[in-house]
């Protein structure tokens, strides 16, 4: 059982290149989420999706796009990426409970840099 | 959602119980308060969410205040593996998950 799969796990970018961050899950789960997280920092929401075919903004949606085409696919795109996009990227999903989103499950990250 | 506060830092002896205290005095009926850790540079781990009772896991035990404007997370025979950030989250359901700075935790032998 995987979990929580990010790939690639590491990336470097000229500024102004374009990317995809894929992530994917094999445990059935409903909603679906995509942190960044900078040196010294607690996690920043940038956009998540509660189902196949909804996203919605987070805290940090600026310069990204997501897509959510499969249930257990969220992809995380930069058009343009730019030096201040430098982070650790990492996507997490969960199942829903009676009271709200269930355990979060992580995935390993993904280190990106800018250049 | 109700913002909350923890201290920035905190430190604890192993083998004593570590507690963490959490505001969130602006917290709704419906909001339940949700406790992640984080280890090194690893993906946050769940610990424990509670609504308005006391909840206890393997992990940790929550305790939530009667008027829900406060919380302690207690860890409760901290190992040296227990050092890392922990974040207290208060969510209303259907909402976006959202972490805070946390409270770096040191468990010091």
């Amino acid at each position: 059982n995987a979990g929580v799969t990010q790939t690639p796990k590491f990336r470097v970018l000229k500024t102004g290149q374009s990317m995809t961050l894929l992530c994917a899950q094999d445990m059935n789960h409903e909603y679906m989420y995509w942190y960044r997280q900078d040196p010294g920092m607690g996690l920043r929401l940038i956009h998540y999706s509660v189902g196949e075919g909804t996203t919605a903004k987070g805290e940090v949606p600026d310069g990204y796009n997501v897509s959510r085409l499969k249930k257990q696919n969220f992809l995380l795109g930069l058009e343009s990426a730019a030096p201040s996009q430098t982070s650790v990227y990492f996507c997490a999903s969960s199942t829903i409970l009676a009271g709200g989103p269930g355990e979060l499950f992580f995935g390993e990250g993904s280190r990106l840099t800018v250049l | 959602d109700a913002k909350t506060t923890q201290p920035t830092s905190m430190d604890c002896a192993e083998g004593r119980a570590a507690n963490l205290p959490c505001n969130h005095s602006t917290i709704s009926g419906n909001e339940y308060v949700y406790w992640y850790r984080q280890i090194h540079s690893q993906g946050p781990q769940y610990i424990i969410h509670g609504l308005k009772n006391n909840e206890t896991n393997e992990m940790a035990s929550l305790i939530i205040t009667e008027d829900r404007k406060s919380s302690t997370l207690i860890l409760p025979h901290a190992t040296l593996r227990d050092t890392a950030v922990y974040y207290c989250i208060s969510l209303l359901w259907g909402n976006d998950m959202r972490f805070g700075a946390g409270t770096r935790l040191t468990v010091k032998p």
